[in-house]
């Protein structure tokens, strides 16, 4: 069965520090988010991505972070200049389509666990 | 208060059902979801109910919701060691949810 890939599975970075998250969504799906979840909090929308643009994106996806799709198969997240407080879990998400669809269609990652010093 | 909510902790001994509960304050909320997470993994989607609707029953997860209270819960039948993750309640009117804290479901023998 096709799943949504992360990698790393875990990343300690310095504050400061530029950090990318990698996925591999599903291959025939077109809507990419992200998502994260610090530690004891609950999951929190970041961005959602389609036909190599932002479509939608949250209070906390400020000037610090980006996404990009850099070839067909990779979605990226970066973050410029890591806070302490960015230390979380972040999710990667993929969907078929959004015409008609819900977020019953979103397939999520394993997830990308940032810690930073 | 937070949007969605849940109690962080569950414990059940195998065999037994669990209620897990979550409460809401958006009414406009057109769709109402739980999700699972095993460990390593990513969010699975379990279950979702319609607003309209007030029971959902799919083999042994029971989704009821009171729409009055804004009150979601699931039942897991014959609760399994299986089944032991942290279950997220969402509530979306879009295709983008909005997840409560997780609940841990500990099944112990």
């Amino acid at each position: 069965e096709p799943e949504v890939t992360q990698t790393p599975s875990h990343q300690v970075t310095q504050m400061g520090q530029e950090v990318i998250l990698r996925c591999v969504p599903i291959s025939n799906h077109l809507y990419f988010y992200w998502y994260r979840q610090i530690l004891g909090q609950k999951v929190e929308f970041l961005v959602s991505f389609y036909n190599n643009e932002i479509s939608e994106k949250s209070e906390i996806f400020d000037d610090q972070f980006s996404v990009e799709r850099p070839d067909g198969s990779n979605f990226t997240l970066k973050i410029r200049s890591t806070k302490l407080e960015d230390s979380a879990m972040y999710f990667c998400a993929s969907s078929p389509g959004l015409a008609g669809a819900t977020v019953t269609e979103q397939y999520f990652g394993p997830g990308t666990r940032l810690t930073v010093t | 208060g937070e949007d969605v909510e849940q109690s962080l902790f569950l414990s059940v001994r195998e065999g037994d059902s669990s209620v897990i509960n979550c409460t809401y304050t958006d009414s406009s909320s057109t769709y109402l979801y739980w999700y699972k997470q095993e460990p390593g993994a990513g969010l699975q989607l379990l279950t979702y109910i319609f607003s309209n609707m007030d029971m959902k029953q799919d083999q042994r997860l029971t989704v009821l919701l009171n729409k009055k209270d804004k009150h979601l819960s699931l039942r897991i039948a014959d609760t399994q060691t299986g089944d032991s993750a942290i279950y997220f309640c969402a509530r979306g009117g879009s295709y983008i949810p909005t997840f409560g804290r997780g609940t841990s479901l500990i099944v112990h023998p």
